[in-house]
Order: C-alpha cells, then structure tokens, then sequence
C-alpha cells in the first residue's frame, strides 16, 4: 500500500494569513501516460463529509475559492491556504488516487 | 445535482451482519464507479472498496474479506454488507462516487453512523 504522511498534524493560523499543509507518499504517484500527480486534497468540516478541493495535485474542483491551491509532484505535495478564513477551519486530508487500495493522510487540522 | 443518500441501522450488535444501502440521484449508477469508505470516530478516512454496475469489485485488502459492495440498477441503489462486525467496525460509513477520469472522490454521501454494541 501507499502510504500518506501529512505535516503538521494541526496548526494555528492567523486570519488573513497563510496555511501550508505538507503530504508525503511512500512511493512516486506520477502516473508517465498523462503526466499527472495522482494526489488529492479534502476539507472535512465538523458533522460533514469530506469535500473534493483538488485532484491530480494542482487542479481546483470546480466552485472551490481560488485561496486554495495544490502544488507538488512525484512523492512530495503542499496544499496551501492563500489568506485563512474563518471558514477555513477544518480537517484537510490528502489522497492519493493512483492505485488500490486508495489511501488519505491521517489528517491536518487547521484552527484560527 | 448528484445526490447520495446511505441508510441503515444505527446499531448492530457484535457478531451480526451490517448492510446498508446508498440511494443515488442525479447520476446513473451505470456510468460511474462507487465507493465505501469509513470513518471512526476522531479518527482519519479509510477506503473499504468499490464497484462498477457489470460486477467489477476492488476491495481494501487490509480489510480482509469480511465485506461485500453489490449494485441494484432497478433501483439506483449501491449496497455494502460487512459479517461478524466488532467494536472496531464502529464508524460513520461514507458512500462516494469516484470521478470518471481519476478517481478522486468526487461526490459524497452525508454519512451514516454505524455503532457496534450489544
């Protein structure tokens, strides 16, 4: 299996400011056919289910605020907060979407 | 607006068998692949397998082979049983429609607690 490793475990930003969330995976999730980073990223608010914001590492799911950006590639991915609102609290996950069985990251959460 | 709905028991109690069903609107289960996950309680996300309407199925090998993902199109329906559930089954269970190129987790079900006790 693939494993996620993301850092921090939490973190505190202030409003306004910037939120860099890191993930690492065991192994390269560049997949050489398209040339893209098997990686997704997930805001998971209290009482909710996870929400898609990115997928192939850097791609903004449609309707997700542009403060919100993916960057990385091969075994080394950031997922970055451009200026933290306070909607913004909440668990974010990295996936990775390249094999079987797909696996997350234990979980970054973001406080004010 | 694609929409999914999971239904089941709130508690089952160790030994037995957990079923639960994810209704889907909005999009044909023919024409997309669709996953479980769970979720413990505090705890992160975790992929328990999917399925495609024909009968393709992938499932989580470190989950062993305790769960079953079926597909009812007369229904648009996708149905996940787990045996001889423990405490450790204990979770909010998610149905997902994976996207149709990538596989990212595009849609989501707004989850169903499942608690293990006697």
């Amino acid at each position: 299996d693939i494993v996620m490793t993301q850092s921090p475990d939490s973190l505190a930003v202030s409003l306004g400011e910037r939120a860099t969330i890191n993930c690492k995976s065991s192994q390269s999730i560049l997949y050489n056919s398209n040339n893209k980073d098997w990686l997704a990223w997930y805001q998971q608010k209290p009482r909710q289910p996870p929400r898609l914001l990115i997928y192939w590492a850097s791609t903004r799911e449609s309707g997700v605020p542009d403060r919100f950006s993916g960057s990385g590639s091969g075994t080394d991915f950031t997922l970055t907060i451009r200026s933290l609102q306070a909607e913004d609290v909440a668990v974010y996950y990295c996936q990775q979407h390249y094999t079987t069985p797909w696996t997350f990251g234990q979980g970054t959460k973001v406080e004010i | 607006q694609v929409q999914l709905q999971e239904s089941g028991p709130g508690l089952v109690k160790p030994s037995e068998t957990l079923s639960l069903t994810c209704t889907v609107s909005g999009a044909s289960i023919r024409s997309y692949y669709w996953s479980w996950l769970r979720q413990p309680p505090g705890r992160g996300l975790e992929w328990i397998g999917y399925i495609f309407y024909g009968g393709t199925t992938n499932y989580n090998p470190s989950l062993k082979s305790r769960f079953t993902i079926l597909a009812d199109t007369s229904k648009n329906q996708i149905s996940l049983d787990l045996t001889s559930v423990t405490a450790a089954d204990t979770a909010v269970y998610f149905c997902v429609r994976q996207a149709p190129r990538g596989n990212h987790f595009d849609y989501w079900g707004q989850g169903t607690l499942v608690t293990v006790s006697s």
